[in-house]
């Protein structure tokens, strides 16, 4: 299985900030990443997929990057709505696998 | 407007079964590739299962944590994605979503505990 490292676990930004979230996977998965965001009590919502598109609706804020194995999401000029949990998601091999998710908290 | 609506949730003890059903209405359900994700209490997610099109001959696959214990289905005449668990464990406690990953549909969520 191809295994999904996400960093930071956690993160507290102040409005305004840009954030950046982190993911690796254990092999080259080719660009098959996928990110969502997650507000408390409700289903995980797709934000970017092949790592860098912007799925429907998204604001331009959230922006996805890398290839290979690295992967980021980065949100630019962070709002009060953007605080949520964020995972990542490959689906370039089976079994999908997600990692472990980014908390994030405003300061 | 698209919905997808879990039911089949609740407790159950260590080594029996369930069967969860989502029924979905607003897209064309036939066409669309069903998968079902759990989240832990722990809020760690898991992809547990997917299931394609008649185009991809319904083709099936399994997280290696639930390979031969669970089985997913489909009813296209119906708009309707099955999981059947069998065996179930403690750690397969979770609110289980249907969800169509491709078209970024998601349901609601329904809670499974496992505890005796």
């Amino acid at each position: 299985d191809i295994q999904m490292t996400q960093s930071p676990a956690s993160l507290s930004a102040s409005l305004g900030e840009t954030v950046t979230i982190e993911c690796r996977a254990s092999e080259d998965i080719y660009n098959g990443l996928a990110w969502y965001q997650q507000k408390p009590g409700k289903s995980p919502q797709l934000l970017i997929y092949n790592a860098n598109s912007l799925h429907t609706g998204v604001p331009s804020r959230f922006s996805g990057s890398g290839s290979g194995t690295q992967y980021s999401l980065k949100i630019n000029s962070l709002q009060s709505e953007d605080v949520a949990s964020y995972f990542c998601q490959q689906y370039y091999d089976y079994p999908w696998t997600f990692g472990g998710g980014t908390k994030l908290e405003l300061k | 407007e698209v919905q997808l609506v879990e039911t089949g949730g609740g407790l159950v003890q260590p080594g029996k079964s369930l069967k969860l059903t989502c029924a979905t209405s607003g897209f064309t359900f036939s066409n669309a590739w069903m998968d079902w994700v759990r989240q832990s209490p722990e809020k760690q997610l898991e992809w547990v299962a997917q299931i394609k099109d008649k185009s991809n001959n319904y083709a099936t696959y399994y997280a290696e944590s639930v390979k031969g214990r669970f089985t997913i289905s489909r009813d296209d005449s119906k708009s309707s994605v099955y999981l059947q668990m069998n065996s179930l464990k403690e750690e397969d406690t979770a609110i289980y979503y249907c969800t169509s990953l491709t078209g970024d549909y998601w349901g609601q969520g329904v809670m499974v505990t496992v505890s005796s």
